[in-house]
């Protein structure tokens, strides 16, 4: 059974660093098929993708949030981690992690989600 | 550029069908999509990835009730006998080297 759980702070202050843990069961991130991906969704709006991980250690990046943005893999935790830095009040947003398909890059698992607020 | 786009709402009755739009920018007729649907104060859960042929596989468990079709640029998820658990967002997703694009969504009711 494949399941992802987002973990992670549910209150950060604007210009704070975030960071966001994946745990993935049912798979391996040593996958070559197979990786993690980082999607957002701002309160009543559209899902945004963020990055993606796979088992080569290929990355990619959001072309407007890549300066921010970091993705890392613990092969042997399970675990997928994304950073984001300088975070703004516009930042606020459930954050999902998401199974990726290598090359065809569509989620077929998703994770439940973890709301993230930006406030001082 | 890589965009696709949905209209923001459709509505159907409940046992009836709905057939729902996901276009493909100029260009990229040939790209596969994957469908995703969102019930309400849920996460995202797969549907399906639909080719540009039309061919698709659903993800796990999946009804029946739910397919995909393909035309020009135009990719569908046509859902039939509609369920009340069916009132939900959609989403369509796409893929180029590296990036990944998300449709505006679809919000259907179900009446």
């Amino acid at each position: 059974q494949v399941t992802l759980k987002e973990s992670g702070p549910v209150l950060v202050k604007p210009t704070e660093t975030l960071t966001l843990t994946c745990t993935v069961s049912g798979f391996s991130l040593s996958n070559a098929r197979m990786g993690v991906s980082w999607i957002r969704q701002p309160p009543g709006k559209a899902l945004e993708w963020l990055a993606h991980i796979f088992s080569n250690d290929e990355k990619s990046y959001s072309t407007s949030l890549k300066s921010r943005l970091t993705i890392s893999k613990d092969t042997s935790k399970s675990q997928v981690v994304l950073t984001m830095t300088n975070m703004d009040p516009v930042d606020t947003a459930s954050y999902y992690c998401a199974r990726t398909y290598y090359g065809d890059y569509y989620f077929d698992y998703w994770g439940q989600g973890t709301l993230v607020t930006v406030s001082s | 550029q890589l965009v696709l786009t949905q209209s923001p709402s459709a509505s159907a009755s409940l046992g009836a069908s709905v057939k729902l739009t996901c276009t493909l920018s100029s260009g990229h007729n040939n790209y596969a999509i994957a469908w995703h649907q969102q019930q309400p104060e849920k996460g995202p859960r797969y549907l399906m990835k639909l080719n540009s042929d039309g061919s698709h596989n659903k993800g796990d468990g999946i009804p029946d009730r739910f397919s995909g079709s393909s035309s020009g640029a135009e990719r569908y998820l046509t859902i039939s006998s509609l369920q009340s658990e069916d009132e939900a967002d959609y989403y369509c997703q796409t893929w180029g080297t590296g990036s990944v694009v998300f449709g505006g969504g679809t919000k259907l009711t179900v009446l």
